[in-house]
Parts: C-alpha cells; sequence; structure tokens
C-alpha cells in the first residue's frame, strides 16, 4: 500500500524542538521529493520546504530558514522535519507530502502530526 | 511570493447543485495550479493538478479549468460525500502557496 506514516502527536513548550517524522511504503522513496507543510486551526495550508530523498538536498522557505531542518535515512525510507525555538504561532498539524519535483503538485500525503505549544 | 486568492470562503448549496469556485493568482502561473479537497480531520487530497487534470480515482463531477492567473473548480452534481473544504494551490514555484480555501456546506 503507498502510504507516507507520521509519528503521533507532540506536545511542547515554548522554546523547545519537535522532530516529526514520516515513514514512506508501497514506493521508492527516493524517486520522489518529500514536501513539509502546516496548518494552523481553520487556516490554509502552509509551505516549510522540500528534501530530496535521493541527494539529501533541501530547500526551505524563507520564514522557517534558520529555524527548520529537513533530513532522512534512506536505510528506513524516512524523513524527518525538525522544528526549533517553537513559539505558540507553531501550534498546527504538521503534513509530509509527496512531490516528483520542487515544485509540484502533492499526490500523496500522511496523516498529519499534531504538534501543541503550552507553558 | 505568489498569492493565491479564493472566491467564495464559504457557500451553501444542496445534493445535485452545480459549485463553481474561483482562485486566482498574485501573477500568471500559467497552468500550475492544483486543486485538493479536505474533509474535517484528514489530509487535504488531491483532486486535479495543472489546472485541469483529474487525479487518478476522482469522479469524473470534478473539472478544473483556467490559466495564466484565473482558475475555476466546477463540481457539475454536488453529493453528499463533496461537503468538505477545497484549496487551491500554485506550483509554478517555490515558495508553494496555498488559497486561503472555500468551505462546501449543506
Amino acid at each position: 500500500q503507498v502510504q507516507l506514516v507520521q509519528s503521533g502527536a507532540e506536545v511542547k513548550k515554548p522554546g523547545a524542538s519537535v522532530k516529526v517524522s514520516c515513514k514512506a511504503s508501497g514506493y521508492t522513496f527516493s524517486d520522489h521529493y518529500v514536501h513539509w507543510v502546516r496548518q494552523a486551526p481553520g487556516q490554509g495550508p502552509e509551505w516549510m520546504g522540500w528534501m530530496n530523498p535521493n541527494s539529501g538536498g533541501t530547500h526551505y522557505a524563507q520564514q522557517f530558514r534558520g529555524r527548520v531542518t529537513l533530513t532522512r535515512d534512506t536505510s528506513v525510507s524516512t524523513a524527518y522535519m525538525d522544528l526549533r525555538r517553537l513559539t505558540s504561532d507553531d501550534a498546527a498539524v504538521y503534513y509530509c507530502a509527496r512531490g516528483d519535483t520542487p515544485h509540484d503538485f502533492l499526490d500523496l500525503w500522511g496523516q498529519g502530526t499534531m504538534v501543541t505549544v503550552s507553558s | 511570493d505568489i498569492q493565491m486568492t479564493q472566491s467564495p470562503s464559504s457557500l451553501s448549496a444542496f445534493v445535485g447543485d452545480r459549485v463553481t469556485i474561483t482562485c486566482r493568482a498574485s501573477q500568471s502561473i500559467s497552468h500550475y495550479l492544483n486543486w485538493y479537497q479536505q474533509k474535517p480531520g484528514k489530509a487535504p487530497k488531491l483532486l486535479i493538478y495543472s489546472a485541469s487534470s483529474m487525479q487518478s480515482g476522482v469522479p469524473s463531477r470534478f473539472s478544473g479549468s483556467g490559466s495564466g492567473t484565473d482558475f475555476t473548480l466546477t463540481i457539475s452534481s454536488l453529493q453528499p460525500e463533496d461537503f468538505a473544504t477545497y484549496f487551491c494551490q500554485q506550483s509554478d514555484g517555490t515558495p508553494l502557496t496555498f488559497g486561503g480555501g472555500t468551505r462546501v456546506e449543506i
């Protein structure tokens, strides 16, 4: 079954970091880019960046540069999103999604990981 | 960044109605426009890519059109399972950007 399965919900304090995983199955992990998108309650999705699983290359949206790192472990077909210095504005559902190129439609999505930021 | 503006932000319709949602880009994006459906608590699902190409498995009552800056998603005969929020997304370049969504209600 072609799918992306993400790690579970997280509760973090302001200033902390969160790392979300995204495990791919049913297709060749290195053949497709992994994009990360977040969605705050009642808002439209917000794109965070992409990672090329083949090369490890990355590109981040300007507003996240310096605070987010996208990595992968090809041995377990898993992508990771690490977001640092969390504030209440980072409370959202975080999704990984598959695309064929750096700018593309996203044809396969993970189920989402809710991140709550609260003191 | 390319801004995507959807209208309306919400609409009410009956089963069987023809529904049209529009999306406008702040600059020309050729045909690089995609549509997603999202139901509460679920991830977005790709419906239409490259403005008018239907994703595999999507019912034929969904269609997309447009180019340049103005795009349309049409549901020819609204079904009960179509009540959801719809988003457009441009893929002409990064950052990828999404519209604010159109909520389709009964």
